[in-house]
């Protein structure tokens, strides 16, 4: 398998543009994270899904943040307008269905909002 | 509650000498522990993982970590550090409970290593 695969690796955008994140998870696992890494901030947990269903998105910072999963193999995040704080790694992991055995992470998606 | 505690952000050490990193947990439930590594620019790899079998887990690259109930403690050790060690490590807890299936990550420790 070729692990969880995160598209594009590089984003630059202007603010005020829409930003949309790719994650392709590894084939059979259930579980699918989303992370925001700053250095402020650390690793934030932004939302997870259970079987293509959304179970926990406390973590969305705002209404711009939102995340789909319209099958098992791909999910996207999207951020609509963007802002310059935004600016982070995203990182997409994926975990078989007992999550208690670890995720495993794509290499992470770099965005810089200018 | 869970939460973990990675108590030193920056650990320097020399090349051919032990690694120590230390991690402190607090659960409501039995926990499972991990540790990942972060090379610079790239992602998260996991190193090991505690899943209530062996209190002692040995991951890759010679590291290993023990499960220390008492001390609710899981820390990182290697006898001898290599220069590719240098990273960022991160402690993570995550629990058995129905409908909560997360992963809780600590601030992570910068390893540095001096040759």
């Amino acid at each position: 398998d070729a692990g969880v695969i995160q598209s594009p690796r590089h984003e630059v955008t202007e603010m005020g543009q829409e930003v949309t994140l790719r994650c392709k998870p590894i084939s059979g696992h259930d579980y699918l994270f989303w992370y925001r890494q700053t250095m402020m901030r650390g690793l934030e947990l932004l939302i997870y899904f259970n079987n293509n269903v959304p179970i926990d998105d406390s973590g969305m910072p705002e209404d711009r943040f939102s995340a789909k999963m319209p099958n098992a193999s791909f999910s996207t995040l999207k951020i609509q307008p963007s802002e310059p704080r935004d600016s982070a790694v995203y990182f997409c992991a994926s975990s078989p269905a007992t999550v208690t055995l670890g995720a495993f992470f794509g290499q992470g998606t770099r965005l810089t909002v200018v | 509650a869970q939460s973990v505690t990675q108590l030193d952000s920056h650990v320097s050490v020399s090349e051919g000498t032990p690694v120590l990193l230390r991690c402190n947990y607090s659960s409501s439930y039995s926990p499972s522990l991990f540790w990942y590594v972060q090379h610079p620019n790239k992602g998260l790899q996991l190193l090991l993982k505690y899943t209530s079998a062996a209190t002692l887990v040995k991951g890759i690259n010679g590291f290993e970590a023990e499960f220390k109930k008492s001390e609710t403690s899981f820390h990182l050790t290697k006898p001898s550090a290599h220069m590719s060690d240098a990273a960022e490590y991160f402690c993570v807890v995550s629990i058995r409970q129905t409908g909560a299936n997360n992963l809780f990550f600590g601030t992570g420790t910068r390893l540095t290593v001096i040759p």
